[in-house]
């Protein structure tokens, strides 16, 4: 069975410049997460999307980030303009509803903004 | 506030020997508490959880500990192997929240042959 996926691995861009992250998650996994950890800190949540629908977005940080997952599948993470504490590393998680105490990781994004 | 933190940020065990690491959380309502490893380059993978209603649960090579009344939670990996140098991190999931994972700061666990 395929893990959780995420797409780019590494992405580097220039501040100001807009980026879109990409994680397919299990198939079948109706919950959704997203995460980051920035340098040298803890793992935080962004937010949870149960199928297509946003669960809970209290962590995203502000409006320059957009989480969409039209369809229920896959998920996108964009964010636009990107600023320098941006930089991070993204991961998505994935699990069924009813187990959501196991959630199951993609490799994640190794974002960096110059 | 609702926080999850690790007590050491490494820790260097001799290969075949046990490991314990450990953790302190805050808040009081969590569901869940879970440990994970994560690998260089990877993404944290589940190990194993545990529910707020048990104090012990034990898993192959792992058993975690929960003291509620001190708020603590342990990881305990016996016969460590060179395979399980990684960085451990603890987290816990609030009661009513369907899976917002809180994690702790990490532990990285040095396997010394």
């Amino acid at each position: 069975e395929a893990g959780v996926t995420q797409f780019p691995s590494h992405s580097v861009i220039e501040k100001g410049q807009t980026v879109t992250l990409r994680c397919d998650p299990i198939s079948g996994h109706d919950n959704l997460y997203w995460y980051r950890r920035v340098m040298g800190k803890e793992i935080k949540f962004l937010l949870h999307f149960v199928k297509e629908s946003k669960q809970d977005e209290s962590g995203m940080p502000n409006n320059r980030f957009l989480a969409e997952r039209t369809g229920g599948t896959y998920s996108t993470l964009k964010v636009q303009p990107a600023e320098l504490e941006d930089s991070g590393v993204y991961f998505c998680a994935s699990s069924t509803l009813s187990s959501y105490n196991e959630q199951f990781f993609g490799p994640g994004t190794r974002l960096t903004v110059l | 506030g609702e926080s999850v933190g690790l007590h050491l940020p490494t820790l260097s065990v001799q290969e075949g020997d046990n490991s314990i690491i450990n953790c302190a959380y805050s808040n009081s309502a969590s569901d869940y508490f879970i440990w994970y490893k994560q690998e260089s380059g990877k993404g944290p993978q589940f190990i194993i959880d545990i529910r707020s209603n048990m104090d012990k649960r034990q898993g192959q090579r792992v058993t975690v500990l929960l003291n509620k009344t001190v708020k603590h939670l342990s990881l305990q990996i016996a016969a460590t192997q060179p395979g399980d140098s990684a960085v451990y991190f603890c987290a816990e999931i609030v009661s009513g929240n369907t899976g917002k994972l809180i994690f702790g700061q990490g532990t990285t666990l040095q396997v010394k042959p």
